[in-house]
């Protein structure tokens, strides 16, 4: 089946530094988008991509929909604390019978104050 | 307006027990799909319903299954239960079938299995 290659798997950072994380996969998707998840609660959104070479921002958030639609990355600028949570990266192709999001591993996110 | 809620938050059942699992959509909603996020790992797609029907399955054996009923509220249930199954088991909900105008996530359940 479909699978996403998220990476890095885990990061540890300072306080005000900026991130960059991406993922990839095996096939195009028609949608992209980006969840957060903080312990002991469900995944939020934080950004969704509909169309190739879309680059949508959402406050410190960036995120790309990339040109061949088997990637996309997520920035985040100037972290800080409340940043630190495992973020996912997912992608769907609607219509039709799937409907299901795929889901990449996580990268867990660690800030430094 | 109210989130997707499911019920309990956590569970510990024995091997070989069943468990149920609850999930309120939001209101208006009709679609619910249900993930599986075991330790360390990403969230792994299980059911999705729309309309009281299973439109997808994902890679699980049948002793996972559920049902939607007319509220379009959902029950997720774990047969014979085994060790692997414990798991933060998600719920999410979407106001179109296949189209992307929003997954909401519960908060899950956590399902310990002894």
């Amino acid at each position: 089946g479909q699978q996403l290659n998220q990476s890095p798997q885990s990061m540890f950072i300072q306080e005000g530094e900026d991130v960059s994380m991406n993922c990839t996969s095996s096939s195009i998707f028609n949608t992209w988008l980006w969840y957060k998840q903080d312990p002991g609660e469900g995944p939020v959104l934080l950004i969704a991509l509909y169309k190739a070479g879309e680059l949508t921002s959402n406050g410190r958030l960036t995120a790309q929909f990339g040109i061949t639609r088997k990637d996309s990355f997520l920035n985040i600028s100037a972290s800080i604390p409340s940043d630190v949570g495992i973020y996912f990266c997912a992608g769907m192709n609607y219509g039709g019978s799937q409907g299901n999001l795929i889901f990449g591993k996580g990268t867990k996110l660690s800030v430094k104050p | 307006e109210a989130g997707v809620t499911q019920s309990p938050t956590h569970l510990i059942k024995t091997r070989g027990q069943q468990a149920t699992l609850r999930c309120s959509p939001i209101s208006g909603h009709t679609s619910v799909y249900w993930y599986q996020q075991a330790l360390g790992l990403g969230l792994q797609f299980l059911l999705w319903y729309d309309e009281g029907e299973e439109r997808n399955r994902g890679n699980f054996p049948p002793r996972f299954s559920g049902r939607q009923f007319p509220n379009y509220s959902s029950e997720l249930n774990v047969n014979a239960l085994e060790l692997e199954d414990s798991a933060l088991y998600l719920c999410a909900s979407n106001a179109s079938p296949g189209v992307y105008y929003g997954y909401t996530f519960g908060s899950g359940t956590r399902l310990t299995v002894v």
